[in-house]
């Protein structure tokens, strides 16, 4: 019973190009996530959002932003791929106030810029 | 805004040994502690977790303390088994203000049989 989906697993892009990862959960969780995972740099949180249509910058946000249209859909969008974007991508949701199970994780997006 | 820090980044024990691994943060708002374990190629999955109001907290082989006063929580596994080898990642937050997880850098724990 996956609750938090990434629509991709593995992703190849070419610098300069857009891209556009996307995250969908099914809990009706208000807050959203996206980090970014580097080995010995752990998870670094780029964007969040604990709302439809709000979003909030993170620890590293440059070169990235973000889209909630929907309470069930958060995007990242890189608007220009960069071979230092090349990582894994994590999308997870919690709902508001105390988190009595924590984040809910998705599987992860490889990206890898060439 | 808050900033965790994890040590040791690699730990090796011994079946059978426990492992410890420790955290500081620098937000005295912070209240809520989790813990995750992520597996090779799988996502981060909680483990445990405690609040400010408690000092420590187990569930079967594994418990956390936090001391805040000093601002740090660590993780305790006793008679680690192979199955335990994976990377765990502490984290701090004030759920009060929205529910931001902040992480740690993370530990790759390897226990040998």
């Amino acid at each position: 019973d996956v609750k938090v989906t990434q629509s991709s697993r593995y992703l190849v892009k070419r610098t300069g190009e857009k891209v556009f990862l996307e995250c969908v959960q099914d809990m009706d969780h208000e807050n959203m996530f996206w980090y970014r995972q580097d080995p010995g740099l752990g998870l670094r949180l780029i964007y969040f959002s604990y709302d439809v249509k709000m979003k909030e910058k993170g620890d590293i946000p440059e070169g990235y932003s973000v889209s909630r249209e929907k309470k069930e859909r958060f995007s990242l969008i890189l608007e220009s791929a960069s071979t230092n974007q090349t990582s894994m991508y994590l999308c997870a949701s919690s709902p508001r106030g105390d988190p009595n199970y924590g984040y809910t994780f998705g599987s992860g997006t490889r990206l890898t810029v060439v | 805004g808050e900033n965790v820090e994890q040590h040791p980044s690699t730990l090796s024990v011994q079946e059978g040994d426990s492992a410890v691994i420790k955290c500081t943060y620098s937000d005295s708002a912070s209240n809520y502690f989790p813990w995750y374990k992520q597996e090779l190629g799988k996502r981060p999955q909680l483990i445990i977790d405690i609040r400010s109001n408690v000092g420590e907290k187990k569930d079967q082989r594994i418990a956390v303390t936090l001391n805040k006063t000093a601002k740090h929580f660590s993780l305790h596994i006793t008679e680690t088994q192979p199955e335990d080898s994976a990377v765990y990642f502490c984290a701090a937050m004030d759920y009060n203000q929205g529910g931001k997880l902040i992480f740690g850098q993370g530990t790759e724990l390897s226990v040998k049989p």
